[in-house]
């Protein structure tokens, strides 16, 4: 099983500046790697596939990049709506595994 | 559009098995190349994978769940399900179903139904 380690574990950061956040992959999954977007109460939301192409709806401040072992999740220019757990999930082997989550919070 | 929507218990007894169905609107689950899948997430945790049904009747499951997990589908009703045996209290979750694009994603989520393992 690939084990994905995310950090930090909390992020706080002011609105308006930007939000790094990193996914490490205990071995290599190319560019199968999705982030997530989950809000208290709701369903995870698809915001990256492909390590770095955007979903259907997911504004431009959001950007992912990375492949192999290391990616990273950027969002630009935090807005309030942006704050929220954050996700990343490998599909490049069975079984499918998640990142145990990045808190981005209101600094 | 596609919706997704689990229906089941939400109370199950330890050692009994926990029951789950996730009917589907807006899209058969029988279109060439999706996944049909399962996920959960105990209460202040993180998500956990815990199976797939492919269109073609291929069926995967998380190795760590393997041994009590079943997953089938019914075409007819355009819905697929979830076994889970053996309930004990770490199998309280909130259970998801999901759709995953052949390469491997998740667009599409069901709203998530808390299932509770209590005597």
């Amino acid at each position: 099983e690939i084990v994905m380690t995310q950090s930090p574990a909390t992020l706080s950061v002011s609105p308006g500046e930007r939000a790094t956040l990193s996914c490490r992959a205990s071995q290599s999954v190319s560019s199968n790697l999705a982030w997530y977007q989950q809000k208290p109460g709701q369903a995870p939301r698809l915001v990256i596939y492909g390590a770095s192409t955007r979903a259907n709806g997911i504004p431009a401040r959001f950007s992912g990049s990375g492949s192999g072992t290391e990616f990273t999740l950027t969002i630009s220019s935090l807005q309030s709506e942006d704050f929220a757990l954050y996700y990343c999930q490998q599909y490049n082997n069975w079984p499918r595994t998640f990142g145990q989550g990045t808190k981005v919070e209101i600094k | 559009q596609l919706q997704l929507q689990e229906s089941g218990p939400g109370l199950v007894k330890p050692s009994e098995t926990l029951s789950l169905t996730c009917t589907v609107s807006g899209g058969s689950i029988s279109s060439n190349n999706y996944y049909w899948d399962w996920i959960r997430q105990p209460p202040g945790k993180g998500l956990e994978w815990i199976g797939s049904i492919y269109y073609s009747g291929s069926i995967y499951y998380n190795p760590s769940l393997k041994s009590r997990v079943t997953i089938s589908e019914d075409t007819s009703k355009n819905q697929f399900s979830l076994k889970v045996s053996s309930v004990t209290a770490a199998d309280t979750a909130v259970y998801y179903c999901a759709r995953q694009f052949p390469s491997g994603w998740y667009p599409g989520w069901g709203q998530g139904t808390l299932v509770t393992v209590s005597s």
